[in-house]
């Protein structure tokens, strides 16, 4: 089945060490994001890719950066995680909407990342 | 700006009760709107969506309405069962190529058997 995959499930980091967190998909969409959900909240947008041109939200952190290889696989690195930064990371694509509709965002099951 | 308004939480209910999560929106142009679940621990996945006014989207026995009138997209389902029990979100998007989607704050709902 085609999916959103992301691994790992659970990270467990150290304050201030780098860490980084994957995604991948087999839909072939050409549209990625990354989004920050803290607990009992709803999920944030951190940025997103558009194919390679990378979009960065306003209020995004530059403590947060991200890589897109190729159209498969997405990255999200925190390069110096504060307590802060603990929370479910969530990965998603959709198609790029055509004739001015938003396509459908499909969500990975997330990485709940832990800093100590 | 666009935002969307919803029901605050936890909602609780009774087994083969009936469900409404109530959800506004406030946006420019002619919106798409979704409903999202996510069970404990786990992504959001999408319920149900409408592109236009006075769609109706239904998935698993939820449906929800798009009323431009009323600015308005409430989740509804007839029967609610214990596997329901996840939070809801309502969101919508705009126009265009990669419009983000604008999260409500999203609804626990507590089925009890």
């Amino acid at each position: 089945d085609a999916m959103v995959i992301q691994n790992p499930r659970y990270q467990v980091t150290q304050f201030g060490k780098p860490v980084t967190l994957s995604c991948s998909q087999t839909l072939n969409h050409n549209v990625m994001y990354w989004y920050q959900q803290k607990s009992s909240q709803a999920p944030k947008l951190l940025f997103h890719y558009y194919d390679k041109d990378f979009n960065n939200e306003a209020d995004t952190p530059d403590n947060f950066q991200s890589r897109r290889p190729n159209t498969s696989f997405c990255f999200l690195d925190i390069r110096s995680p504060g307590l802060g930064d603990a929370a479910m990371y969530l990965c998603a694509t959709s198609r790029a909407g055509t004739g001015g509709f938003q396509e459908t965002q499909y969500f990975g099951p997330g990485t709940r990342l832990l800093v100590l | 700006g666009n935002s969307v308004t919803q029901m605050e939480g936890p909602v609780t209910l009774s087994e083969e009760a009936f469900l409404t999560i109530n959800c506004t929106y406030t946006a420019t142009g002619y919106p798409s709107l979704f409903w999202y679940v996510q069970y404990p621990g786990e992504g959001l996945q999408l319920l149900l969506k409408a592109t236009k006014a006075d769609d109706k989207g239904s998935n698993k026995g939820f449906e929800a309405t798009y009323r431009k009138e009323t600015t308005s997209f409430h989740l509804e389902k007839g029967s609610v069962q214990v596997s329901d029990s996840a939070v809801y979100f309502c969101a919508l998007s705009g126009r265009g190529a990669t419009n983000k989607l604008i999260f409500g704050t999203g609804t626990l709902l507590a089925v009890q058997p």
